[in-house]
């Protein structure tokens, strides 16, 4: 049964900061990893999506990079701003059609 | 495009009633999802679709609860009779195309329903 983890589970920073959250992922046959957004009251906004054959995707300063191999991936947020406050959230897509999110992890930038 | 549409935003109901969610997906797009988040187990997906067509409904918790997609511009998930632990927000989400075929698999979300149930 494939199991997703986050760590850390929460995270605060000064504003300007780069910042790595990490996920991991059991079961490495997978289709896709997808990193989510999600603020308080909203619905969930998809940042980047890296296919299993990628190693890693980039929008603005977001970069995230998977090693299927490991079952890891990593999302990298670059000179973080007090916007990017929120929870961010990974979900794998596996082979067996499971589509399994972690916990995520909640993040604070702080001005 | 307004992006996936859910209705009612927010629903407070009392045990025992019939709940009904609704959504609307982004026109164009193939597969609709249906989520649940709670605290305690996070964000789980609950059964999706192809072409309006039930794929996987493993998730969803029990008999209480059927999804219905009649056409490709609305979904409905429902709960009867609803319990105070089917108390969550679910998402609706769509997505263009297929799943582990190389096209885009990105999947769009709606805003959520607040369920409250007494």
């Amino acid at each position: 049964k494939q199991e997703v983890t986050q760590i850390p589970a929460a995270l605060s920073v000064p504003e300007g900061e780069n910042l790595v959250l990490n996920c991991s992922f059991t079961d490495s046959a997978i289709y896709n990893l997808q990193w989510f957004r999600q603020d308080p009251g909203k619905g969930l906004t998809s940042l980047l999506l890296i296919q299993s054959s990628q190693r890693e995707q980039t929008s603005g300063r977001l970069n995230a990079s998977l090693d299927k191999s490991s079952g890891r991936s990593t999302l990298y947020i670059a000179a973080s701003q007090p916007g990017d406050s929120a929870t961010y959230l990974c979900a794998v897509w596996d082979y067996g059609q499971n589509f399994v999110f972690g916990p995520g992890t909640r993040l604070s930038v702080l001005p | 495009d307004a992006g996936v549409i859910q209705s009612p935003r927010h629903e407070v109901t009392e045990m025992g009633q019939e709940v009904t969610l609704r959504c609307k997906p982004i026109s164009g797009h193939d597969y609709l999802f249906w989520y649940r988040q709670t605290m305690m187990r996070g964000l789980e997906l609950l059964i999706y679709f192809n072409n309006n067509v039930p794929i996987d409904d493993s998730g969803m918790p029990e008999d209480r609860f059927s999804a219905k997609m009649p056409n490709a511009s609305f979904s409905t998930l429902k709960i009867q009779p609803s319990e105070p632990r089917d108390s969550a927000v679910y998402f609706c989400a769509s997505s263009p195309l297929g799943i582990g075929l190389g096209y885009e698999e990105t999947q769009y979300f709606g805003p959520g329903t607040r369920l409250l149930v007494l």
